[in-house]
Order: structure tokens, then sequence, then C-alpha cells
């Protein structure tokens, strides 16, 4: 298995620009976030989704897209990138170790999007 | 107030010492990971605990339920394991969404 994969590993935009990060899963995991890594703050989870045609809003949301169109890939767009944007993202996806009724998840992450919005 | 700490932020030890990183959390959750990146580096998960003790070759990560409160051990520590230590909760019930620490930058020094 090639676990979680992200394209691309960096990427700079100009302000209004848009784009998409990739990530891709094939484990056949229901679950999949997208995260933002800035300094001096903890992982913040921008969207999530618990299955194919399902997402929703984590923290911080504003400025970015999701879609879950299959099991395996759950895209990231931004729509109008801005300086603020500038962080390293993180693709994660994870299942229940202990079945349907658990609520404890094991957690894979992909290797990283590092972005820069100048 | 954050809902999960750790502490210490930043650890220097010398090769071979004994470990303990710890990690505090406000929230009631289903369970608790602690997660390995190394400098420029992706994350990689090293334990996801519920209850009890779990150990992995040189490391072993506890946590008490009752007191809200876990730890990382790492015990003869080598240059590699130098890295930041990230802990996390699933928390809210049968929900994926994790809660993260701001991690802890430890380096090991030969």
């Amino acid at each position: 298995n090639a676990g979680v994969t992200q394209t691309p590993k960096f990427q700079v935009l100009k302000t209004g620009q848009s784009m998409t990060l990739q990530c891709a899963q094939d484990m056949n995991h229901e679950y999949m976030s997208w995260y933002r890594q800035d300094p001096g703050m903890g992982l913040r989870l921008i969207h999530y989704s618990v299955g194919a045609g399902i997402t929703d809003q984590g923290e911080v949301p504003n400025g970015y897209n999701v879609s879950r169109s299959t099991t395996e890939d759950f895209p990231l767009r931004l729509l109008s990138a801005a300086p603020s944007q500038t962080s390293v993202y993180f693709c994660a996806s994870s299942y229940s170790s202990g079945g349907r009724h658990s609520s404890s998840y094991e957690q894979y992450f992909g290797p990283g999007t590092r972005l820069t919005v100048t | 107030k954050n809902e999960v700490e750790q502490s210490p932020q930043n650890l220097t030890a010398q090769e071979g010492e004994f470990i303990t990183i710890n990690c505090s959390y406000s929230v009631g959750i289903s369970a608790l990971h602690w997660l390995q990146q190394h400098p420029g580096g992706g994350i990689v998960s090293l334990f996801m605990l519920s209850s009890g003790k779990k150990k992995h070759g040189r490391l072993i990560a506890t946590i008490n339920i009752q007191e809200k409160h876990s730890s990382l051990h790492i015990t003869a520590s080598h240059p590699r394991d130098s890295a930041v230590y990230i802990c996390a909760v699933n928390y809210g019930g049968a929900t994926n969404k994790l809660i993260f620490g701001t991690g802890t930058l430890l380096a090991v020094q030969p």
C-alpha cells in the first residue's frame, strides 16, 4: 500500500490564484481530513469527510472547499489564495480500529504540502 | 486555556537518558494519540490509547483517564529520537475529530 499520498510537496502561489491540493489513500479508509500546521499552533482541522459524498467543516474552513466523490480521493481547493493561507497542509485518513461502534480511530498522515502565498 | 496542553515545549537530552513528555487535556475523550514529526517531515502515529499503557520498542505511553493525563516515555534515548512529539485527542463521542497539542520539540545530543 502507498498509504496516504499528497501532491504537490511544495507550491508557491500569488495572492488571488486558485489551486487544488491532492490527497489520495489506498487503504479503503472511510474518514479523511485536511489539517493545516502553523508555527506555535497545533494542527487545525480544515474540512473532513466521513465517507464518499459526505463532507463537513472543521475549525478553520474559510477560503477552502473540499469534495469526496470517491473513497480514495479528498482534494482541497483554495479558491483565492491569501498570504494567511501560507502553511503546511496535511491530509489524513483513518478508520475505526474497534469496529462500527468504536470511537477510537487509527490515524494515517500524508507527507504534507508546504504552501507559500506571496 | 488550550484543551490539550503538552509539557515541556522544548526538551534537550543526552543520548541514553530517560525522557518523559506529558499531555493534559480538559475534554472528554474516546482516545488519545501520540504522534512523531521529524524536522521537515511527515507525521507518524506512534500510539493510540484509550486506557492503561502501551509499549513499542523503547517507547512507552500511558494514560490516566480520571486525571486526564498521558505521558510518553523514551528509554535509552538516541539522536534519531530527535523530533516533535504531538499529543492529540479524539473527542465528542463517536467522532473522528482531533484536538492537537502544540508539540514538544525533543533534541537528543550524542
